[in-house]
């Protein structure tokens, strides 16, 4: 089975630095999908940033990027000049070709973002 | 525009009561899911389904009961409150191969108190 660790519980970083959330993950697939969902208190769950485990180059999405290394099999995500609007629970997910669409989740890390 | 709506957002009920949660999405996905959410905020997988008439348990055992008569709709019951189901519930939907796209659409959650 697939897991997914998520070491930090608890990150904070000064507003408009950069903080590295880190993740990773055990698998014995190839081909499989990694995701950072963001949770902001009492609001939705929304996806982040998304990587395709057979594409090298990492994922950018604006101030988000990840650093995918598959054979350490780590997924950390960088949040560059963080903003108070970053402030949450950040999750990260795993899915496999096997999984049958199932997402199995990190342990999530609470970042807070000081002013 | 399409989304995940659970009812209610808050509910604070008595030990014993029935409850329902009510989770209805607008976006056609045929597959569902369930999650407890801890005070810690980690994520537990309670129940799936992947069409009408599917429904299946999680990996943390739940008392509570879903069923999907219609496709956009998911709710799910206790047929008898306790404090120890105190925690947040959370609902998502995802298409066929959801890791293509955006992995899972969640709901804002709704969080039960029981006392």
């Amino acid at each position: 089975a697939q897991t997914v660790t998520q070491s930090q519980p608890e990150m904070s970083v000064q507003e408009a630095e950069t903080v590295t959330l880190s993740c990773t993950y055990d698998t014995s697939e190839s081909d499989y999908y990694l995701f950072w969902y963001k949770q902001p208190p009492s609001r939705q769950m929304i996806l982040v940033i998304r990587q395709e485990a057979y594409k090298q180059q990492n994922a950018t999405e604006n101030r988000f990027s990840v650093n995918f290394q598959k054979a350490a099999k780590s997924f950390s995500l960088k949040i560059s000049d963080s903003q108070l609007g970053d402030a949450a629970m950040y999750f990260c997910a795993y899915t496999g070709d096997n999984a049958g669409n199932m997402l199995t989740f990190g342990g999530g890390t609470r970042l807070m973002v000081k002013p | 525009e399409a989304d995940i709506y659970q009812t209610p957002r808050y509910l604070v009920i008595g030990t014993g009561k029935k409850i329902t949660l009510e989770c209805s999405q607008t976006m056609g996905h045929d597959k569902m899911y369930w999650y407890q959410q801890d005070p810690g905020m980690e994520l537990h997988l309670i129940h799936y389904s992947y069409g009408v008439n599917s429904t299946e348990k999680g990996d943390l055992s739940s008392e509570s009961t879903v069923s999907r008569i219609r496709t956009e709709h998911f709710p799910l019951t206790l047929e008898s409150a306790r404090p120890s189901h105190t925690s947040q519930y959370l609902c998502a939907s995802s298409e066929e191969g959801a890791y293509l796209h955006g992995g899972y659409t969640f709901g804002s959650g709704t969080r039960l108190t029981v006392v």
